[in-house]
Protein backbone atom coordinates (compact mmCIF):
# COMPACT_ATOMS: atom_id res chain seq x y z
CA UNK A 1 0.00 0.00 0.00
CA UNK A 2 2.64 2.17 -0.28
CA UNK A 3 2.48 4.88 -2.14
CA UNK A 4 5.36 7.75 -2.11
CA UNK A 5 8.74 5.76 -1.89
CA UNK A 6 11.78 7.10 -1.12
CA UNK A 7 15.05 5.44 -2.24
CA UNK A 8 17.37 5.23 0.85
CA UNK A 9 15.94 5.76 4.50
CA UNK A 10 19.11 6.63 5.86
CA UNK A 11 22.41 7.79 3.62
CA UNK A 12 26.50 8.70 4.33
CA UNK A 13 28.35 10.76 1.99
CA UNK A 14 31.07 12.22 2.10
CA UNK A 15 31.95 16.46 1.79
CA UNK A 16 31.97 17.48 -2.16
CA UNK A 17 29.98 13.68 -3.16
CA UNK A 18 27.33 14.32 -5.92
CA UNK A 19 24.01 12.73 -4.44
CA UNK A 20 20.59 11.78 -5.75
CA UNK A 21 17.62 11.44 -3.61
CA UNK A 22 14.96 9.69 -5.51
CA UNK A 23 11.14 9.82 -5.01
CA UNK A 24 8.49 8.15 -6.52
CA UNK A 25 4.78 8.14 -6.94
CA UNK A 26 1.90 5.72 -7.72
CA UNK A 27 -0.82 7.70 -6.94
CA UNK A 28 -0.59 9.66 -10.79
CA UNK A 29 -0.12 13.01 -8.63
CA UNK A 30 0.32 16.04 -11.00
CA UNK A 31 2.53 18.00 -7.93
CA UNK A 32 5.63 17.05 -6.24
CA UNK A 33 7.62 18.33 -3.41
CA UNK A 34 11.21 18.05 -2.06
CA UNK A 35 11.61 19.37 2.10
CA UNK A 36 14.21 19.32 4.57
CA UNK A 37 13.31 19.19 8.18
CA UNK A 38 15.69 20.19 10.78
CA UNK A 39 15.33 20.69 14.41
CA UNK A 40 13.87 23.97 15.32
CA UNK A 41 13.11 25.14 11.85
CA UNK A 42 10.32 22.49 10.80
CA UNK A 43 9.80 21.57 7.34
CA UNK A 44 11.32 23.97 4.64
CA UNK A 45 10.57 23.97 1.10
CA UNK A 46 13.49 23.08 -1.38
CA UNK A 47 12.27 22.63 -4.32
CA UNK A 48 8.42 21.77 -6.09
CA UNK A 49 6.95 20.25 -9.70
CA UNK A 50 3.78 20.96 -11.13
CA UNK A 51 4.38 18.80 -14.53
CA UNK A 52 6.52 16.84 -16.04
CA UNK A 53 10.31 18.95 -16.84
CA UNK A 54 9.04 21.80 -14.56
CA UNK A 55 10.37 23.06 -11.38
CA UNK A 56 10.15 25.95 -9.40
CA UNK A 57 12.20 26.90 -6.45
CA UNK A 58 11.22 27.01 -3.01
CA UNK A 59 12.26 28.93 -0.05
CA UNK A 60 15.88 27.27 0.22
CA UNK A 61 16.94 25.91 -3.28
CA UNK A 62 20.98 26.99 -3.15
CA UNK A 63 23.08 24.27 -3.30
CA UNK A 64 20.10 21.85 -4.52
CA UNK A 65 19.01 20.99 -8.75
CA UNK A 66 15.78 18.66 -9.39
CA UNK A 67 15.05 16.77 -12.15
CA UNK A 68 11.64 15.94 -13.19
CA UNK A 69 11.64 13.46 -16.50
CA UNK A 70 8.47 11.50 -15.91
CA UNK A 71 5.62 12.26 -14.13
CA UNK A 72 6.11 9.24 -11.17
CA UNK A 73 9.63 10.42 -10.37
CA UNK A 74 11.06 13.49 -9.08
CA UNK A 75 14.74 13.48 -8.14
CA UNK A 76 16.71 16.14 -5.79
CA UNK A 77 20.44 16.29 -6.35
CA UNK A 78 23.12 17.76 -4.17
CA UNK A 79 25.79 18.93 -6.68
CA UNK A 80 28.43 18.98 -3.97
CA UNK A 81 27.46 17.92 -0.60
CA UNK A 82 28.52 19.77 2.50
CA UNK A 83 27.84 19.50 6.22
CA UNK A 84 25.37 21.87 6.66
CA UNK A 85 22.93 19.79 4.64
CA UNK A 86 23.07 16.88 6.40
CA UNK A 87 19.13 16.69 7.16
CA UNK A 88 15.94 14.94 6.96
CA UNK A 89 14.87 14.92 3.54
CA UNK A 90 10.98 14.39 2.87
CA UNK A 91 9.11 14.07 -0.79
CA UNK A 92 5.59 15.03 -0.87
CA UNK A 93 3.39 14.41 -3.87
CA UNK A 94 -0.20 16.29 -4.13
CA UNK A 95 -3.29 16.54 -6.35
CA UNK A 96 -3.77 19.60 -8.76
CA UNK A 97 -4.74 22.87 -8.20
CA UNK A 98 -8.01 23.23 -6.97
CA UNK A 99 -8.57 19.59 -6.30
CA UNK A 100 -5.91 20.14 -2.88
CA UNK A 101 -6.08 18.08 -0.15
CA UNK A 102 -3.21 18.11 1.28
CA UNK A 103 0.14 16.28 0.59
CA UNK A 104 1.01 12.49 0.77
CA UNK A 105 4.67 12.14 2.40
CA UNK A 106 7.25 9.50 1.79
CA UNK A 107 9.14 7.68 4.41
CA UNK A 108 11.93 10.48 4.59
CA UNK A 109 15.88 10.14 4.04
CA UNK A 110 18.04 10.66 7.00
CA UNK A 111 21.45 12.43 5.07
CA UNK A 112 24.70 12.56 6.82
CA UNK A 113 27.29 14.22 5.16
CA UNK A 114 30.84 13.83 6.63
CA UNK B 1 3.31 36.91 3.56
CA UNK B 2 1.69 33.55 5.77
CA UNK B 3 2.84 33.48 9.39
CA UNK B 4 1.83 30.11 11.49
CA UNK B 5 2.36 30.00 15.59
CA UNK B 6 1.51 26.85 17.47
CA UNK B 7 3.73 26.09 20.85
CA UNK B 8 6.57 24.60 20.39
CA UNK B 9 6.35 21.69 23.18
CA UNK B 10 3.62 20.44 25.52
CA UNK B 11 2.90 17.80 28.07
CA UNK B 12 -0.07 15.85 29.29
CA UNK B 13 -1.26 12.91 30.91
CA UNK B 14 -2.48 9.62 29.63
CA UNK B 15 -5.97 9.54 29.58
CA UNK B 16 -6.51 13.19 29.58
CA UNK B 17 -7.37 15.39 26.60
CA UNK B 18 -5.09 18.20 25.24
CA UNK B 19 -5.70 21.11 22.96
CA UNK B 20 -3.14 21.77 20.68
CA UNK B 21 -3.79 25.56 19.23
CA UNK B 22 -2.74 27.32 15.79
CA UNK B 23 -3.03 30.68 14.92
CA UNK B 24 -2.50 31.58 11.40
CA UNK B 25 -1.82 34.82 9.37
CA UNK B 26 -2.11 34.86 5.51
CA UNK B 27 -3.85 36.79 2.98
CA UNK B 28 -6.03 34.86 0.69
CA UNK B 29 -6.67 31.58 3.16
CA UNK B 30 -8.35 28.59 2.01
CA UNK B 31 -8.06 25.65 4.19
CA UNK B 32 -6.12 24.18 7.22
CA UNK B 33 -4.32 21.19 8.30
CA UNK B 34 -3.18 19.20 10.96
CA UNK B 35 -0.53 16.24 10.25
CA UNK B 36 0.75 14.00 13.19
CA UNK B 37 4.68 13.35 12.93
CA UNK B 38 6.27 10.56 15.08
CA UNK B 39 10.12 10.82 15.46
CA UNK B 40 12.04 9.66 12.66
CA UNK B 41 9.02 9.14 10.46
CA UNK B 42 7.01 11.21 7.80
CA UNK B 43 3.80 13.69 8.34
CA UNK B 44 0.97 11.60 8.27
CA UNK B 45 -2.66 13.35 7.30
CA UNK B 46 -4.78 13.90 10.17
CA UNK B 47 -7.52 16.24 9.41
CA UNK B 48 -8.44 18.99 6.53
CA UNK B 49 -11.13 22.20 7.84
CA UNK B 50 -12.52 24.59 5.16
CA UNK B 51 -15.64 25.65 6.84
CA UNK B 52 -15.67 27.02 10.39
CA UNK B 53 -16.27 24.79 13.21
CA UNK B 54 -15.70 21.90 14.64
CA UNK B 55 -14.49 18.13 13.13
CA UNK B 56 -14.88 15.16 14.77
CA UNK B 57 -12.67 12.00 13.67
CA UNK B 58 -12.54 9.57 16.76
CA UNK B 59 -10.39 10.76 19.49
CA UNK B 60 -9.23 13.71 17.61
CA UNK B 61 -11.11 17.06 16.34
CA UNK B 62 -10.48 19.67 14.95
CA UNK B 63 -11.51 23.29 15.08
CA UNK B 64 -11.44 26.29 12.52
CA UNK B 65 -12.34 29.72 13.07
CA UNK B 66 -11.46 31.90 9.44
CA UNK B 67 -12.38 35.16 11.15
CA UNK B 68 -9.89 34.89 13.69
CA UNK B 69 -7.29 32.92 12.14
CA UNK B 70 -7.43 30.34 14.72
CA UNK B 71 -7.45 26.45 15.07
CA UNK B 72 -7.14 23.72 17.46
CA UNK B 73 -6.72 20.06 17.34
CA UNK B 74 -8.22 18.41 20.42
CA UNK B 75 -7.10 14.98 21.22
CA UNK B 76 -9.25 13.21 24.12
CA UNK B 77 -8.34 10.19 26.36
CA UNK B 78 -4.66 10.13 25.34
CA UNK B 79 -2.44 7.18 25.04
CA UNK B 80 1.36 6.78 25.25
CA UNK B 81 1.35 6.12 21.14
CA UNK B 82 -0.33 10.12 20.82
CA UNK B 83 3.75 11.04 21.64
CA UNK B 84 4.54 12.92 18.45
CA UNK B 85 4.52 16.13 16.77
CA UNK B 86 1.93 17.89 15.23
CA UNK B 87 1.65 20.07 12.33
CA UNK B 88 -0.53 22.68 11.91
CA UNK B 89 -0.21 23.84 7.88
CA UNK B 90 -2.50 26.18 5.72
CA UNK B 91 -3.05 26.45 1.65
CA UNK B 92 -4.18 29.44 -0.46
CA UNK B 93 -7.45 29.81 -2.29
CA UNK B 94 -5.19 30.72 -5.80
CA UNK B 95 -2.58 27.84 -4.94
CA UNK B 96 -4.73 25.14 -2.90
CA UNK B 97 -2.01 22.65 -3.95
CA UNK B 98 0.93 23.96 -2.36
CA UNK B 99 0.47 23.99 1.92
CA UNK B 100 3.07 25.97 4.38
CA UNK B 101 3.58 24.46 7.94
CA UNK B 102 4.44 25.62 10.75
CA UNK B 103 7.19 24.23 13.21
CA UNK B 104 5.35 21.74 15.03
CA UNK B 105 4.51 21.16 18.38
CA UNK B 106 6.13 18.43 20.19
CA UNK B 107 3.69 16.88 22.31
CA UNK B 108 4.85 14.46 25.13
CA UNK B 109 2.21 11.87 27.30
CA UNK B 110 3.47 11.10 30.78
CA UNK B 111 2.07 7.86 31.58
Amino acid sequence: DVKVTQSSRYLVKRTGEKVFLECVQDMDHENMFWYRQDPGLGLRLIYFSYDVKMKEKGDIPEGYSVSREKKERFSLILESASTNQTSMYLCASSLPLGQGRGYTFGSGTRLTVV
Amino acid sequence: GQNIDQPTEMTATEGAIVQINCTYQTSGFNGLFWYQQHAGEAPTFLSYNVLDGLEEKGRFSSFLSRSKGYSYLLLKELQMKDSASYLCAVSHRNRDDKIIFGKGTRLHILP
